[in-house]
């Protein structure tokens, strides 16, 4: 697994801007990868997943990309607000596991978006 | 509720002593988690459980921890003899389906061990 240091790396962007949070996996076994946003004081909650047979994937002002060759994951907020601003993590699992649901967390990442 | 209740929000011992800490997954949710949040080691899974298969408790970092789910709902996590570095927020999370990574979490339990 990866550990996380005090300092985690850090985004601040003007709201509408883009952006762009990315993430660096481990394994190349694993064929699910999935973005999580945690607010303070709250668990992590659900953005947007990929399974590794594709290699893009877009949902509402999100889109997650997949490059499997160097082993490199990332997240795209278009029209960033405000409310984005939080803690955001990869998370990686494979099939050989019990579950996908058993996920390896990166480091997170701290947006943060001024008005 | 419609969420994943965790209790107590925060739990303060003295090193040595045990502690519970109480998961209400959303209903007809078939898989539970537990996670640890710590500064040092980021997220972390602990246990898994799935419907009435043994669970998975490979990320259990001692035999001080254990974990039960009773009639497939409620999950006690249990710590015996705390120590100072197992302060941590520890998270559950519960799934409609164990073939899914996607979670729904509790705020957690900010454990702090004195």
């Amino acid at each position: 697994g990866e550990s996380v240091g005090l300092h985690l790396p850090t985004l601040s962007v003007q709201e509408g801007d883009n952006s762009i949070i990315n993430c660096a996996y481990s394994n190349s076994a694993s064929d699910y990868f999935i973005w999580y946003k945690q607010e303070s004081g709250k668990g992590p909650q659900f953005i947007i997943d990929i399974r590794s047979n594709m290699d893009k994937r877009q949902g509402q002002r999100v889109t997650v990309l997949l490059n499997k060759t160097v082993k490199h994951l990332s997240l795209q907020i278009a029209a960033t607000q405000p409310g984005d601003s939080a803690v955001y993590f990869c998370a990686e699992a494979n099939a050989g596991g019990t579950s996908y649901g058993k996920l390896t967390f990166g480091q997170g990442t701290i947006l943060t978006v001024h008005p | 509720g419609a969420g994943v209740s965790q209790s107590p929000s925060n739990k303060v011992t003295e090193k040595g002593k045990d502690v519970e800490l109480r998961c209400d997954p959303i209903s007809g949710h078939t898989a539970l988690y537990w996670y640890r949040q710590s500064l040092g080691q980021g997220l972390e899974f602990l246990i898994y459980f799935q419907g009435n298969s043994a669970p998975d408790k490979s990320g259990l970092p001692s035999d001080r921890f254990s974990a039960e789910r009773t009639g497939g709902s409620v999950s006690t996590l249990t710590i015996q003899r705390t120590q100072q570095e197992d302060s941590a927020v520890y998270l559950c999370a519960s799934s409609f389906l164990s073939e899914s990574g996607i979670l729904f979490f509790g705020s957690g339990t900010q454990l702090s061990v004195l």
